[in-house]
């Protein structure tokens, strides 16, 4: 049980263009979704929480009109990388937990590896 | 400031032998602590949880231990084997927050 599907596995595309990736709970509800950059060898870089039904909260330091996160139902969280360019490339990885409980953990997604040329 | 560090960026052991990989932090008041496996291109996955009142939790050959006294977490693997070689998560939890923060990770290889 406990399954996160993440859309698509890899991007490679031009400077500009925007990016969807796709979260997905297969076999629960996920009340907060978590994103998530990882650079080579460093560790999960929290980008954003969300929540269903309502707004993202951003960390620090994380544009969120570039970074545009949806989280419309109890199973399904999105994140849009708008007009990327190179220095976008990365690994970025989504999470979901079961309840907004802190004490339960989190099911990762196998990532998304987005490559800007 | 806070900080979470992992031991050693890597660590080798030969199969059979008891591998321990050690998590400290400073400035936190974790009320959780959890061990994450992620291998190369792929999402962590998730392994063990431990409260804060909590001194140890076992699974199957998986150990953790924590000590909020020294601020640390180790995480014990016995007989070990080759498809235990894998990169190794601590994540702080602060209770409240609903967050985590994970720790660089240590690669772990385990030799026949």
């Amino acid at each position: 049980g406990a399954v996160v599907s993440q859309h698509p596995s890899w991007v490679i595309c031009k400077s500009g263009t925007s990016v969807k990736i796709e979260c997905r709970s297969l076999d629960f509800q996920a009340t907060t979704m978590f994103w998530y950059r990882q650079f080579p060898k460093q560790s999960l870089m929290l980008m954003a929480t969300s929540n269903e039904g309502s707004k993202a909260t951003y960390e620090q330091g994380v544009e969120k009109d570039k970074f545009l996160i949806n989280h419309a139902s109890l199973t399904l969280s999105t994140l849009t990388v708008t007009s990327a360019h190179p220095e976008d490339s990365s690994f970025y990885i989504c999470s979901a937990r079961a309840s907004d409980r802190s004490n339960q953990p989190q099911h990762f997604g196998d990532g998304t590896r987005l490559s800007i040329l | 400031s806070q900080k979470i560090e992992q031991n050693s960026e890597a660590l080798n052991i030969q199969e059979g032998k008891t591998a321990t990989l050690t998590c400290n932090y400073t400035n936190y008041s974790p009320a959780y602590l959890q061990w994450y496996r992620q291998d190369p291109g792929r999402g962590p996955v998730f392994l063990l949880l431990i409260r804060e009142n909590e001194k140890e939790k076992r699974k199957e050959r998986l150990k953790v231990t924590f000590d909020t006294t020294l601020k640390q977490s180790l995480f014990h693997i016995t007989a070990s084997q080759p498809a235990d070689s894998a990169t190794y998560l601590c994540a702080l939890e602060l209770g409240n927050a609903g967050k985590s923060t994970f720790g660089d990770g240590t690669t772990l290889t385990v030799k026949p």
